[in-house]
């Protein structure tokens, strides 16, 4: 099944400052990508994600990037604010009929600090 | 606005008791998941279904089991709790459809077993 690996799992920056967190995938088949975030005590909500017939996704000050040979992509977060402090979570599973099992396999999840 | 919503925030258990975790979700959607999160190990998948009465397990099913009698409905049962089943529980929903699959999350029980 599919394998997601997320890092780091815990991030300080300064506020302005940017901030990456890259996971890699082991299934080929999938080819939908999510990023979560989970402010405390609240449940995940979604931010931004990506499928593979792209490369890039931008919203605002974040994006997300995708290298499908590589099995890799990432969350760029820039000019943080203290209110993006939370945990990340990136997730990938297949889309479409018959493309494997249509659950989201999340990877283990960083904590991003904003220091103001 | 999708909701998701489990019955209950919060839940203490005694050891070797069976436990209901119940979530309902108001989309019509047509999958709906359970999850596991702890820390350091991420949301991890425990069951999923993608019809009523019908489920599929997930990663870490052991000691858990599933029931969707009506779609909107989807629980999670520990058939005897124990203590290393204490953690957060986390159901969620999704359409099946490409390009529109967001998962919905409910607001999580945090389950304790003494």
């Amino acid at each position: 099944g599919e394998n997601v690996e997320q890092h780091p799992s815990t991030l300080s920056v300064q506020e302005g400052d940017s901030a990456v967190i890259k996971c890699t995938y082991s299934d080929s088949a999938s080819n939908y990508f999510p990023w979560y975030k989970q402010e405390l005590g609240k449940r995940p909500q979604l931010i931004i994600d990506i499928r593979s017939n792209v490369g890039e996704k931008k919203d605002q000050r974040i994006a997300v990037t995708l290298n499908k040979t590589a099995k890799h992509f990432s969350l760029h977060i820039t000019e943080t604010q203290p209110e993006d402090s939370a945990v990340y979570f990136c997730a990938a599973s297949p889309e479409g009929l018959g493309t494997g099992r249509r659950a989201l396999t999340f990877g283990s999840g960083t904590r991003l600090q904003v220091q103001p | 606005d999708v909701k998701v919503t489990q019955s209950s925030r919060y839940l203490v258990k005694r050891t070797g008791e069976k436990v209901f975790l119940e979530c309902v979700q108001d989309m019509d959607h047509e999958n709906m998941f359970w999850y596991r999160q702890d820390p350091g190990l991420g949301l991890r998948l425990i069951y999923f279904s993608y019809d009523v009465k019908m489920k599929e397990k997930g990663d870490i099913p052991e000691g858990y089991s599933v029931s969707r009698e009506k779609k909107e409905r989807f629980s999670l049962i520990l058939e005897s709790a124990s203590t290393n089943q204490t953690s957060m529980y986390l159901c969620a929903s999704s359409l099946f459809r490409p390009g529109d699959t967001e998962a919905f999350f409910g607001q999580g029980t945090r389950l304790t077993v003494v």
